[in-house]
Formats: C-alpha cells, structure tokens, sequence
C-alpha cells in the first residue's frame, strides 16, 4: 500500500471549513482513498473514500488531485466534536484486514 | 454507536495471567476485525475472522488466539501476560470479506500491572 503523509497537527475555528490534506505520491492506480477519524480514544470511525472523482457524503468532501497523488478531506462547518485524530490511508486491498494507520492529523476545533 | 459492542471497558490484570475480550458485530456483519493500539505503536491489525473461519492474520503475537462463534460473536484470548501488552483493544466488523469500511467498537483498555 502507498504510504501517506499527514501534518501532525491542525487548528481550526467552529463553524470554519476545516481542510485536511495528505500526501500520496506513491499511491497506484487501483487504491482507495480512505478517511477515518479518532475521537479521544474511542474506536476509528469510518469518514468517506474515493478513487478518483471528489466525493460527498453527510459527514465530508474528499477532493482528489487529478494526478491522485494527494488529497483532501473537507468538512464543511467544523464544530467541537469534530476534535479527532484524522487519519488518511491509501489501500487496495478492500479489506478492513490491511488498514494501515499511519500517526495522522491531530485536529483542533476551537471556539 | 457503531453497533459493535465490546465487553469490558476496562480490565486490570497482573502479568502471567489471561484474559477473554469479548466482541458482538453489528447485526448482519459476518467479518469481525481485531486491532490493537497501544501508545509507541498506533493502530495495528491482529486478526480477521469472517463466518466462523480465519481469513487474514497481522501482528497477533503466539500468546494470543482468536475465535469467531457460530453466532458470529468473537472473543481474542491473551495469556502469558506482559506489561507490554497494555493496550486498547478494538473489534470492528463489516459486510463482507472484503470491506474497508468498517465500523469500531469503543474498545477494551487492558492494563497489565
């Protein structure tokens, strides 16, 4: 799996767009773009995943370069909840079995 | 809620002993994932049951052992106790074989003293 590189923190504002970028220069073309976050150690939830077009759902927009090598993660209004460890994981695999966590993105939601 | 439930929250052990983590899938989930996360070495994948049978295996050291129930509930078994093994254990289950995403439980802190 291409390994991905992410700032190890970030601050944001409530109710600002918080944006998430992660480096993925080595990724090949049948990967996956996956997202998941950590919430105080609670378990990793599942945030969204693309191949190449931008995606959407409820929670977040991820933007993928045409090139596919970097990404990033939107979300729209962040609010204090969303205070998480963000992590970005390239995989080809399609397994939960082969998810490789890297450090991640410590990201800061203040008032 | 993610639908995954673990059992205990916590658990206090001393070395050498064993200890029984419990992991109930979501409804309808036939793969159960466990991951363990302790603080010098992140998130890593130990094992990966689906439908009663071993599909995949990752770190898991011999001392641990795993199994998946015919009712699809797993339990990871750790015995031979090290401090090291002091750590967050998560279960996350899905669909299918193959599946990335997958949905966590709140996890089972152990803390081996």
């Amino acid at each position: 799996d291409a390994k991905t590189t992410q700032p190890p923190s970030m601050d944001c504002a409530e109710g600002r767009a918080a944006n998430l970028p992660c480096n993925h220069s080595t990724i090949s073309g049948n990967e996956y773009v996956y997202w998941y976050r950590q919430i105080h150690s609670q378990g990793p939830q599942y945030i969204i995943h693309g191949l190449k077009n931008n995606e959407t759902n409820e929670m977040a927009s991820l933007i993928i370069t045409e090139d596919r090598k970097s990404s990033t993660l939107i979300l729209p209004h962040a609010t204090l909840r969303d205070t998480a460890v963000y992590y970005c994981i390239a995989d080809g695999t399609g397994t939960a079995s082969k998810l490789t966590f890297g450090t991640g993105t410590r990201l800061q939601v203040t008032l | 809620d993610s639908g995954v439930t673990q059992t205990p929250k916590h658990l206090i052990t001393a070395t050498g002993q064993r200890v029984t983590l419990r992991c109930s899938p979501r409804s309808g989930d036939l793969s159960v994932y466990w991951y363990q996360q302790s603080l010098d070495q992140g998130l890593q994948f130990l094992i990966q049951y689906y439908n009663g049978e071993e599909r995949a295996k990752g770190n898991i050291l011999e001392r641990f052992s795993a199994q998946q129930f015919p009712d699809l509930h797993s339990e990871l078994n750790l015995s031979s106790l090290e401090l090291g093994d002091s750590a967050l254990y998560f279960c996350a289950s899905s669909v299918g074989q193959m599946n990335t995403e997958a949905f966590f439980g709140q996890g089972t802190r152990l803390t081996v003293v």
